[in-house]
């Protein structure tokens, strides 16, 4: 069974400084990762996603991940945040059949606040 | 393009009713998702559907739990018999049937079982 850690629940980080959330996912296959970006109150937003090919991805909003095959990790990153940044941080792993995506099964999200 | 929409927004019950969800996705996503996510966690994967055929079940989905796409456009999601449980965001997303299926998550309905 595929499974995502997030191992820090909470992360406080100053405006202006940079940003890792960690990631690391249980999958028998190639996993097709992704980040999701949850403000309150709103729906799930994509910020960026992994199929294959390479391994560090562009996101929205200046974000950015690497891929770790060897250390099972799907790291997000940020060389500088903003305010608007705040937010709740989920990374989830995903696989396809059938023409299509199945269920995605999400870590139990991190939790972003900036301080000023 | 309106997005994934979900109604209503917020749900107030009482123990032992039913409630019923209704989610409209992308128009011409073939694919059709429906999570639930409780304070403090990740949303939790329940089931989903390919046009109008739920391909699978998550075991969250007690046999309380019951969802229809019957024309491969809209989801209903029904639950029977509502318990203090059931408290949670119920979100529907969507998903096209070409790479690189991009799921796009809609607001959520809040339920609350009182």
């Amino acid at each position: 069974a595929q499974s995502v850690t997030q191992p820090d629940i909470h992360i406080t980080v100053s405006e202006g400084a940079s940003l890792e959330l960690r990631c690391n996912y249980s999958y028998g296959a190639t996993p097709y990762l992704f980040w999701y970006v949850q403000s309150p109150g709103q729906g799930l937003q994509l910020l960026l996603k992994y199929f294959s090919g390479d391994t560090l991805v562009q996101g929205i909003k200046g974000f950015e991940a690497e891929f770790k095959r060897s250390q099972s990790s799907f790291n997000l990153r940020k060389p500088s945040v903003h305010w608007s940044d705040a937010a709740e941080y989920f990374c989830a792993v995903g696989s396809y059949s059938g023409g299509g995506a199945d269920g995605l099964t999400f870590g139990k999200g991190t939790h972003l606040i900036i301080q000023p | 393009d309106t997005g994934v929409s979900q109604d209503p927004r917020h749900k107030i019950t009482k123990r032992g009713q039913n409630v019923t969800f209704r989610c409209d996705p992308i128009s011409e996503h073939n694919r059709l998702y429906w999570y639930r996510q409780t304070l403090g966690q990740g949303p939790e994967f329940l089931t989903y559907f390919q046009n109008e055929a739920q391909l699978e079940k998550s075991r969250l989905l007690s046999d309380r739990f019951s969802a229809e796409r019957p024309k491969g456009s809209f989801s209903t999601l029904e639950i029977q018999r509502t318990e203090q449980g059931d408290s949670a965001m119920y979100l529907c997303a969507s998903s096209p049937g070409q790479l690189p299926y991009e799921q796009y998550f809609g607001p959520g309905t809040r339920l609350t079982v009182t």
